[in-house]
C-alpha cells in the first residue's frame, strides 16, 4: 500500500484565497484525521471522520475551516478565506477500526502570504 | 480528557549511549499509549504501542519503551544511540472508548558523533 497520500505537498498562497488541501487514506481504513502542525501549537487534532461521517470536528479553528469525505478514499480540507496565521503543516491520517494506531501522509506545508 | 506531558523540549545524547525521552499521561481510563518519530519535512511514523499486557513494548529500530502505571509514564528507550535517530519525538495518548489521538508537545533528539 502507497500509504496515506496528500496533495498538494507545498502550497503558497495570498491571503483572501481558498485554499484546499486533498488526502486519500489507506485502503480499508474506517478512520480519517485531519491534524495541523505549528511551532506554538504543536499538533492539534481539527476533526475526524468514521465511514465518512465526521465525528468531532470541536478543533476546528473557526468557521472559515470546512472538511468533507465524499468516499472512503478521498477527503478535502478547505480554508476559506485563508490568513496569514492558517500558515501551518496540515497532515492527515488514517485508522482501522480494529487497529489502534493512525497512520500519517507527509503533510502539506501551507503558506499564507 | 486525556493529555501527554514531555517534559524536554531537547535531548541530547552521545552515539552509543543508552537514550531515554520522557512521557507522562493523563486519561480517565484505560490508556493506549503510542511514540510516533518525525524526520525533518516528514510525516509522523509510527513506532510503538502499548494496549495492555508486558509493560516493556518493544518497537521499530531498537527503541523499547516501558509502561508505568503507578507513574503514569511511558518513556521511550534505546539501548545505543544513533547519529541517524536524530528526530522528533511525539508521545501520544488515547483513552479506550476514544478514535483520536492526543499528542504532547514533541521531544527533539540530538545524537552527537
Amino acid at each position: 500500500d502507497a500509504g496515506v497520500i496528500q496533495s498538494p505537498r507545498h502550497e503558497v498562497t495570498e491571503m483572501g484565497q481558498e485554499v484546499t488541501l486533498r488526502c486519500k487514506p489507506i485502503s480499508g481504513h474506517d478512520y480519517l484525521f485531519w491534524y495541523r502542525q505549528t511551532m506554538m501549537r504543536g499538533l492539534e487534532l481539527l476533526i475526524y471522520f468514521n465511514n465518512n461521517v465526521p465525528i468531532d470536528d470541536s478543533g476546528m479553528p473557526e468557521d472559515r475551516f470546512s472538511a468533507k469525505m465524499p468516499n472512503a478514499s478521498f477527503s478535502t480540507l478547505k480554508i476559506q478565506p485563508s490568513e496569514p496565521r492558517d500558515s501551518a503543516v496540515y497532515f492527515c491520517a488514517s485508522g482501522q477500526r480494529q487497529g489502534t494506531e493512525a497512520f500519517f501522509g507527509q503533510g502539506t506545508r501551507l503558506t499564507v502570504v | 480528557a486525556q493529555s501527554v506531558a514531555q517534559p524536554e523540549d531537547q535531548v541530547n545524547v552521545a552515539e552509543g549511549n543508552p537514550l531515554t525521552v520522557k512521557c507522562t499521561y493523563s486519561v480517565s481510563g484505560n490508556p493506549y499509549l503510542f511514540w510516533y518519530v518525525q524526520y525533518p519535512n516528514r510525516g509522523l511514523q509510527f513506532l510503538l504501542k502499548y494496549i495492555t499486557g508486558d509493560n516493556l513494548v518493544k518497537g521499530s529500530y531498537g527503541f523499547e519503551a516501558e509502561f508505568n502505571k503507578s507513574q503514569t509514564s511511558f518513556h521511550l528507550k534505546k539501548p545505543s544511540a544513533l547519529v541517524s535517530d536524530s528526530a522528533l519525538y511525539f508521545c501520544a495518548v488515547r483513552e479506550g472508548s476514544a478514535r483520536q489521538l492526543t499528542f504532547g508537545s514533541g521531544t527533539q533528539l540530538t545524537v552527537l558523533p
